[in-house]
């Protein structure tokens, strides 16, 4: 079976925590992202990565940090510097580095809450 | 604010009426694709448009662009209860490899 894994599913923090949220892909994707998800809302971009060793900032990545060491994983740490961590975060990958003519696939998320 | 906006916010009907939401965005694009999320769910691609085309089909989806107006739709004809989820429409930025989504129109059918 091809796809995104997303785990946990449900995480908890507490206050002043790190936590890690993990992102896998056999797709043979080139291209990940990472994507936050308010109630009611659209996705907000946090980080993008076109090739494995490389990655870029979106629109929203203060308290947030990436790494792609391996071409299937893009994990994703949400650290104490992120003042309101809570929401449903879901990876995608797609195809094409350059995003052009491309769709992206999802995980199923992670839903992320501040205790 | 984001490029793209989609319109209505919420969309309610009864099964075997037709769907129509709109987006519409603010700069270029390459292209707009659309997505729907069922609740609590990851989003799972439905159909992309480029910048050159003016309609496309899949099934009961039929999507439009007019890239004079920056605007979208997205027709599902005879919906079904299954269709009840949120749709999001998706546009990059012109030479960039971001995508934007809008906030989603919430779509329930009625059975």
């Amino acid at each position: 079976d091809g796809g995104i894994t997303q785990s946990p599913k449900y995480l908890f923090r507490k206050e002043g925590q790190n936590v890690t949220l993990s992102c896998e892909q056999n797709l043979n994707h080139d291209a990940m992202y990472w994507y936050r998800q308010d109630p009611g809302q659209g996705l907000r971009l946090i980080y993008y990565s076109q090739i494995v060793n490389d990655f870029q900032k979106g629109d929203i990545a203060e308290g947030y940090s990436v790494s792609r060491e391996k071409k299937e994983s893009f994990p994703l740490t949400v650290t104490s510097a992120q003042k309101n961590p809570t929401a449903f975060y879901l990876c995608a990958s797609s195809i094409d580095p350059r995003g052009l003519y491309n769709e992206q696939f999802f995980g199923p998320g992670t839903r992320l809450t501040v205790l | 604010s984001q490029q793209g906006e989609e319109d209505p916010q919420a969309l309610s009907i009864q099964e075997g009426e037709n769907a129509t939401m709109n987006c519409s965005y603010k700069t270029s694009i390459n292209n707009l694709q659309w997505y729907r999320q069922n609740s609590g769910r990851g989003l799972v691609h439905l159909i992309l448009i480029r910048s050159n085309e003016r309609e496309k089909h899949s099934g009961r989806l039929r999507v439009t662009l007019d890239t004079s107006k920056k605007s979208s739709s997205l027709l599902i004809t005879a919906s079904r209860a299954a269709d009840t989820a949120s749709y999001f429409c998706a546009t990059d930025l012109y030479n960039f490899n971001k995508f934007y989504f809008g906030s989603g129109t919430k779509l329930n059918v009625k059975p």
